[in-house]
């Protein structure tokens, strides 16, 4: 079993939309999270952080749950430039090592 | 954006030949990380630095070794290309690593094939 797994996609929802990812993760000394965003052909870059009490920024929301080992990622008011793969990252903060890419959604935004 | 260049961006070879990715960064950054990324894998750590000359092993790092001789440059070479070894290498910086806010910040790639 992959430490951080992903549904790969693709997600292809029309414009306007509100798309939701999930990623669960194995190991539950995993200490913080992130969504990073990969256009193609380009690198990752930080999307958001993901907090335990969950957290919002602007149309994106991600949430943590400890619990049943997973976080997810919401997008409201889906726009064409939110077009991209989503990451999602943990960071076990006991090796630096430990920081487990999962292998990515793939979402495309349609006209 | 941070910055990081890697070079050569693109590099096509053939097998058994020797191979050096180079990674600078001018943040003045103590962690710094090579990843390759392929098809259905994600991105995948080879080997870290937390210091100079300071390295240690990531999941994937048969066939690769690196080095850190300056804290604003990481060295990847691949002794001996093999096909398997064709994929997008990234390497990435980070401030306070893993005590910090885990943020990385990623070159912007370099192409490698392998004939």
């Amino acid at each position: 079993r992959k430490e951080v797994e992903q549904d790969p996609g693709p997600f292809n929802v029309p414009e306007g939309a509100t798309v939701a990812f999930n990623c669960t993760y194995s190991n539950s000394a995993s200490q913080s999270f992130f969504w990073y965003r990969q256009d193609c052909r380009k690198e990752p870059k930080l999307l958001m952080s993901v907090y335990s009490s969950g957290n919002e920024d602007g149309r994106f929301t991600a949430q943590l749950n400890r619990a049943s080992q997973y976080i997810s990622l919401l997008i409201r008011d889906s726009k064409l430039s939110d077009s991209a793969t989503y990451l999602c990252v943990v960071n076990m903060r006991s090796s630096a090592s430990k920081i487990i890419f999962g292998s990515g959604t793939r979402l495309s935004i349609r006209p | 954006d941070a910055g990081i260049t890697q070079s050569p961006r693109h590099k096509v070879t053939e097998t058994g030949t020797p191979v050096t990715l180079r990674c600078h960064q001018t943040e003045n950054h103590r962690y710094m990380y090579w990843y390759r990324q392929d098809p259905g894998h994600g991105l995948r750590l080879i080997h870290y630095s937390y210091g100079v000359k300071d390295t240690d092993k990531g999941e994937v790092s048969d066939g690769y070794s690196v080095s850190r001789s300056k804290t604003e440059d990481f060295l990847l070479t691949l002794e001996s290309a093999t096909s398997s070894q064709t994929s997008v290498y990234f390497c990435a910086i980070s401030d306070g690593g893993l005590m910090g806010t885990g943020e990385l910040f990623f070159g912007e790639g370099s192409r490698l094939t392998v004939l």
